[in-house]
This record gives structure tokens, sequence and C-alpha cells, in this order.
């Protein structure tokens, strides 16, 4: 069974702190990896993604991949109240028709 | 900045009914897929489709689910006959490649 898991949370942050969100894999064929952002009863929105191992940085967010260890991260740095959301990190096989494989999702609270 | 649009936004149907859930995916993409979200779990798989057939399915997807482009435009999700069990947000995604998705609003499925 292919998964993708990460802690429910609640991780809660003050605001202007650094939120470490993780996420670890099963599946060693697991290609590439995608953080997303869903707001209470909104729809998953894409904030990064990510095919190497090491780090990608955009704005406020770096997302990290370690493949040996198979361990995903995303860092929000400068964490701001509207950051407050549900993070959901999500894995894809190679060649499955780009099934995306979600893990729970953690909560992120960002308190003013 | 171009968006994947689902309607409706609820649908509301009695158990054994048809429903059909409509997509029209962003205009240059040519992947397209179906999630569902049960209310409080992870969100999961359910088909991919390029080139105007199924690209991989999860179990999920069975008999009575089916998935048509009918025009150049838009993307259904037909469920035949409708459980209690297939009440859930339905979301379309779409990606110009096997790669980044951008997720639709959904479609807010409740079957009675």
């Amino acid at each position: 069974q292919k998964e993708v898991e990460q802690n429910s949370g609640p991780l809660s942050v003050p605001e202007g702190a650094i939120a470490s969100l993780n996420c670890t894999y099963s599946d060693r064929g697991s290609q590439s990896f995608f953080w997303y952002r869903q707001y209470s009863g909104k729809s998953p929105e894409l904030i990064m993604f990510i095919y190497s191992n090491g780090d990608k940085e955009d704005g406020r967010f770096t997302a990290q991949l370690n493949k040996a260890s198979q361990y995903v991260s995303l860092l929000i740095r400068d964490s701001q109240p509207s950051d407050s959301a549900t993070y959901l990190c999500a894995g894809m096989l190679y060649n499955q028709g780009g099934k995306l494989i979600f893990g729970q999702g953690t909560e992120l609270s960002v308190k003013p | 900045e171009p968006e994947v649009t689902q309607t409706p936004s609820h649908q509301v149907t009695q158990m054994g009914q048809e429903v059909i859930l409509r997509c029209v995916p962003i205009s240059n993409h040519l992947y397209f897929y179906w999630y569902r979200q049960i209310l409080g779990q992870k969100v999961e798989f359910l088909v991919s489709f390029y080139n105007n057939e199924i690209s991989e399915k999860s179990e999920i997807f069975d008999d009575q689910f089916s998935v048509e482009r009918p025009d150049g435009s838009n993307f259904t999700l037909k469920i035949r006959s409708t459980k209690l069990e297939d009440s859930a947000m339905y979301f379309c995604a779409s990606s110009d490649r096997e790669g980044e998705q951008y997720f639709g609003p959904g479609t807010r499925l409740t079957v009675t």
C-alpha cells in the first residue's frame, strides 16, 4: 500500500515564526511531490512542487526533498495568520497517469 | 488567471439516482483528473484522463463511475446509481503535463 503520512497537528506557531511541516512516504517509486494548502471548506491550492533532492525556494516557502530518507518538508518563513490552513502533501508515482497520493494534511494555526 | 471551474457547487440527490458533475479545465491543459474528499478524510484519487481515454483509475472508480469529455471544453464525471457513501466533495483538476495539478472549487454531493 503506497502511503503518504503527515502529522495531523494542529501545529501552532506565532506570527513571524518559521512553520515546519513534514511528510514521509512509503514508495521509493514516488517521483514528485506537491504541497497544497486547503482552507476549511475550500479546494486544494497548489503552493509548491519538488522533483529533485535538495531545497527549492519560492518566496516565503521552501520545499525540501530527501529521497534516501523518503522525507519531504515545507518551511514557511515569516508566518502570517492568513497562512492558517491545512497543508496537504501529495506524492506522484512514475507512470501512473499523474495519480496523486495525498497525506491526511497538517493543520497549521498562526497566532497573531 | 485561468482556473478550473465546476458545476454545480452543491448537488443533492436520492440514493439510486444518476448524477453528472461538470468541470471546465484550464483551456490549454491536456490532462484531467477527478478526486473526492469525504468530510474529514484525505483527498482520494478517482481517475485520470488524457487523449480521450482513461490513463489510470482507482479501486473506488468502479462500474458505477464514468468520465467523458463531450466537447473541447467540458469534462464530466457520471455516477450511475448513487449510494449514501458517495456523499463527498468532488474535485476536478487539470494539468498541462503529468505534473502540477490545479484544482477546481469542487462539487459537494449529498446523497440522501
